[in-house]
């Protein structure tokens, strides 16, 4: 189980919007669209923000999307916030017998 | 609402076995899901640990699966980790979660387990 590659950091004004990619391989997110994205403010739990590739929880605003192409899954944040500064992690199911590999995470700072 | 909350040392000796708890409320165990265990050392990202339905069945990570152990106790609800041979590489909050198929939701607070002698 290899860690799905994430970029180290993003950055954004105030009302822009960003993406944050999430390479996996052919055996994981090429092969499953079970793919989801956690936000994690310092010091607390990580929260479910997307689910299944593109799925918001209850609650979560629409400003967070999610997309999948090949082995790629992707995480946009529309109209950012300060209250969006975060790390965000994704993760991809890895296929019977186990459940989760995750992205190094990815550390998000508005400007 | 569905809570998880973990217990257990924060503090474990070198070669022991870490041994944590995660008391679930709000939903019972046995109606269904995956429970699971997620570990994040200081400064560093998540890895998952392993996950375990009510009924026994138990996923481990491959890389950690030799010195782990996931059990369940439905009559109080909660779940278990042990993780044997600990090494300073163990520090890390530990996290538990309910498990649906890789959808973590929700997580507990975590508990901060430190391995030194």
């Amino acid at each position: 189980q290899s860690a799905l590659t994430q970029p180290a950091s993003v950055s954004g004004s105030p009302g822009q919007s960003i993406t944050i990619s999430c390479t996996g391989t052919s055996s994981d997110i090429g092969s499953y669209n079970l793919v989801s994205w956690y936000q994690q403010h310092p010091g607390k739990a990580p929260k479910l923000i997307i689910y299944e590739v593109n799925k918001r929880p209850s609650g979560v605003s629409n400003r967070f999307s999610g997309s999948k192409s090949g082995n790629t899954a992707s995480l946009t944040i529309s109209g950012l916030q300060a209250e969006d500064e975060a790390d965000y992690y994704c993760c991809s199911y890895t296929g019977t017998g186990t459940s989760c590999v995750f992205g190094g995470g990815t550390k998000l700072t508005v400007l | 609402q569905v809570q998880l909350q973990e217990s257990g040392p924060g503090l474990v000796k070198p070669s022991e076995t870490l041994s944590l708890t995660c008391a679930v409320s709000g939903y019972s165990i046995s109606s269904g899901y995956y429970w699971g265990w997620i570990r994040q050392p200081p400064g560093k990202g998540l890895e998952w640990i392993g996950s375990m339905y009510h009924s026994g069945t138990t996923y481990y990570n491959p890389s950690l699966k030799s010195r782990v152990t996931i059990s369940v106790d439905t009559s109080k609800n909660q779940f278990s980790l042990k993780l044997s041979s600990v090494t300073a590489a163990d520090t890390a909050v530990y996290f538990c979660a309910r498990d649906a198929t890789s959808r973590f939701d929700p997580w507990g607070q975590g508990i901060l387990v430190t391995v030194s002698s």
